[in-house]
């Protein structure tokens, strides 16, 4: 299983973009890489998954170099509700590996006013 | 919203005493997780169940137990409560069991005393 590595914590303000790296150097071949958010007390939110290059849609863009060893998922011009926990996941999507994802700590990111 | 819902929001129970949890998945979702998350911590898989069989355990013990019904509900039963056992009890549905976008619930909070 990829172990994936990403900040514990962030700063930004409203209306920057923000980019949170996530490093996972032992990705294998059929790994795609996800990310959640989760607001406090609330269940994790899907934000965006991707397998290489770049993939964007309406809430954020995430980028994947050639060698996949790690990501940045980028959240452009934040606002306060942005404040959350954002999670990188890194697993095979075929059937039955999606308990198989392992949730680390995530980042929390803090978006001030 | 995820249409998927959990209830109770909150639960307060004493230590030795057993507890179901209950989530209404999304309809047409055949696979269910269950995740456990204690403060400041990602979440842990719990189990999953698919088509109402169970599909994978976490590390987790056996007074950890679950169902899933043919109305795309599902339980979580915790015996012989433990102190440790508080957390927020998520379930998450999805598609099928692979890494694809999960529906997660808002959770239970649960506070053994």
């Amino acid at each position: 299983l990829a172990k994936t590595t990403q900040p514990i914590s962030m700063d930004s303000y409203e209306g920057q973009e923000v980019n949170i790296t996530c490093s996972h150097n032992n990705i294998a071949t059929n790994d795609y890489i996800t990310w959640y958010q989760q607001f406090p007390s609330q269940g994790p939110r899907f934000i965006i998954q991707g397998y290489k290059t770049k993939v964007t849609n309406e809430v954020a863009s995430l980028f994947i170099p050639a060698d996949r060893k790690s990501s940045t998922l980028s959240l452009p011009r934040v606002s306060l509700s942005d404040t959350a926990v954002y999670y990188c996941l890194v697993g095979d999507i075929g059937a039955g590996n999606n308990r198989k994802l392992i949730w680390g700590l995530g980042t929390s990111l803090a978006v001030n006013p | 919203e995820t249409g998927v819902t959990q209830s109770p929001t909150h639960l307060i129970k004493t230590r030795g005493q057993q507890v179901t949890l209950r989530c209404s998945s999304q309809s047409g979702h055949n696979t269910v997780s269950w995740y456990q998350q204690a403060l400041g911590q990602g979440p842990q898989f719990i189990f999953q169940y698919y088509r109402e069989e169970e599909n994978g355990r976490g590390n987790f013990p056996p007074r950890f137990s679950g169902l899933q019904f043919p109305n795309y509900s599902s339980e979580l039963n915790v015996n012989a409560l433990e102190l440790d056992d508080s957390a927020l009890y998520l379930c998450a549905s999805s598609w099928d069991t692979g890494n694809t976008e999960a529906f997660f619930g808002q959770g239970t909070r649960l506070t053994v005393v």
